[in-house]
């Protein structure tokens, strides 16, 4: 089973800034089965980026996805009051499918 | 647009069956693109996979190592929805548990959640 893992744990950030947010797997992965997500407190997770480089419908440019092999990257580049949540990513090695732990994202 | 509404009870006895439904609108179970998942999510194991079901001109099964001989994963074409059974229940298995549906390997539509506690 691929593991993937997440840096930092916690990102303490202001508004305005850019957040970087990394995952790495244990293995290499299928760029086109790298995804990122993100959650808010009592909400399911929402899909922002698929395929590696992808945005999900209805998702800003302000975010953006990069990477390749086993280590992805999640970009912010300028920080809304409304991005401050946990962002995981997920990866599909058939059958099966890993998120990491997920990277806090919040207010400094 | 696609929405997955869960139900099932919210409360399961250690060693007995938990048992929940996702109902879908604005997608067929029987999709030849849609892939039907359940993902559990708690503080000690994050987000987990259990597994998923698929038609493609016959139905397959995918379910995670960790519950493979408890798990049960089946659509109901007639109602429009699928449902997990996941046996012999452990307080470990206290979890939120959502549906999703899966195309090309990304969970793109998610059901609201539902908190599943195992206690006697």
């Amino acid at each position: 089973e691929v593991v993937l893992t997440q840096s930092p744990g916690t990102l303490s950030l202001s508004p305005g800034e850019r957040a970087t947010l990394s995952c790495r797997a244990s293995e290499s992965v299928r760029s086109s089965y790298l995804a990122w997500y993100q959650q808010k407190p009592g909400q399911a997770p929402r899909l922002l980026i698929y395929a590696t480089s992808s945005r999900a419908t209805g998702i800003p440019d302000r975010f953006s996805g990069s990477g390749s092999g086993a280590d992805f990257t999640l970009t912010i580049s300028r920080l809304e009051p409304e991005d401050f949540a946990v962002y995981y990513c997920q990866q599909h090695d058939y059958p099966s499918f890993t998120f990491g732990p997920g990277t806090k994202v919040d207010i400094k | 647009h696609v929405q997955l509404q869960q139900s099932g009870p919210g409360l399961v006895k250690p060693s007995q069956t938990l048992s929940l439904t996702c109902a879908l609108s604005g997608d067929s179970v029987s999709s030849n693109s849609g892939a039907w998942n359940w993902i559990r999510q708690s503080p000690s194991r994050g987000l987990e996979w259990l597994g998923r079901t698929y038609l493609r001109s016959t139905w397959y099964h995918d379910y995670a190592l960790s519950v493979k001989s408890r798990i049960t994963i089946n659509a109901d074409t007639s109602k429009n929805q699928f449902s997990l059974q996941l046996n012999s229940v452990t307080p470990e298995d206290t979890a939120v548990y959502y549906c999703a549906r899966d195309t090309w390997a990304r969970f793109d539509y998610w059901g609201q959640g539902a908190l599943v506690t195992v206690s006697s």
